[in-house]
């Protein structure tokens, strides 16, 4: 039981690529979720799930796209990536308590 | 708009103290607040979870306290240890049963010095 999984953990960009962060979870959660994490401020909510084949826009969404084709996986995309998008991207899932992967740190150069 | 605010934004203390941080929030319809811990480089973890109706919660070390009326929490950590060195959020929820509407504080770092 690995709980919630996210690849990688860590990536460069340049301004402009693309890239897509993959999160999994093996507790059959229904309810998946993208938080970003910059200096000095709390987590943010990009994206959330409710659902296979569900998405829905959170606090911050601009610049992001998800999908959910599996119950157990959420993918994060970036299209074309920007500096202000330079943070550390959690997952989590959720039943009754919030469960977090452990992070991935993107730099956009 | 929902807040949730923490002090101190850092705080060190040695090893086998006692502190407090404080988290203070305007966060409507209150659901319910949960303490998380953070270790550097890894997501945050549950440490205690109150509704409106709980004043206090333990878990180990970790005492949390809650007063709905002036929309305050602390969390107290009894005899600190080195491994107690991490980030302590605060987060409120406003809508029961979902992370959709969870306000996340932006942290008290502590360090615990040997």
């Amino acid at each position: 039981n690995a709980g919630v999984t996210q690849t990688p953990k860590f990536r460069v960009l340049k301004t402009g690529q693309s890239m897509t962060l993959l999160c999994a979870q093996d507790m059959n959660h229904e309810y998946m979720y993208w938080y970003r994490q910059d200096p000095g401020m709390g987590l943010r909510l990009i994206h959330y799930s409710v659902g296979e084949g569900t998405t829905a826009k959170g606090e911050v969404p601009d610049g992001y796209n998800v999908s959910r084709l599996k119950k157990q996986n959420f993918l994060l995309g970036l299209e074309s990536a920007a500096p202000s998008q330079t943070s550390v991207y959690f997952c989590a899932s959720w039943n009754t308590e919030a469960f977090f992967g452990q992070g991935t740190r993107l730099t956009v150069v | 708009k929902n807040q949730v605010e923490q002090s101190p934004q850092s705080l060190i203390i040695l090893e086998g103290k006692n502190c407090t941080l404080q988290c203070n929030y305007t966060v409507s319809p209150f659901s319910n607040l949960r303490w998380y811990k953070q270790d550097t480089g890894r997501g945050p973890v549950s440490l205690t979870i109150m509704t409106f109706s709980e004043n206090t919660k333990s878990n180990g070390r970790y005492t949390a306290t809650l007063d709905a009326d002036t929309k305050q929490s602390s969390l107290h950590i009894t005899a600190s240890q080195l491994s107690d060195s991490a980030s302590y959020i605060c987060v409120v929820s406003a809508y029961p049963g979902s992370a959709r509407q969870l306000t996340f504080g932006s942290g008290t770092q502590l360090t615990v010095l040997p």
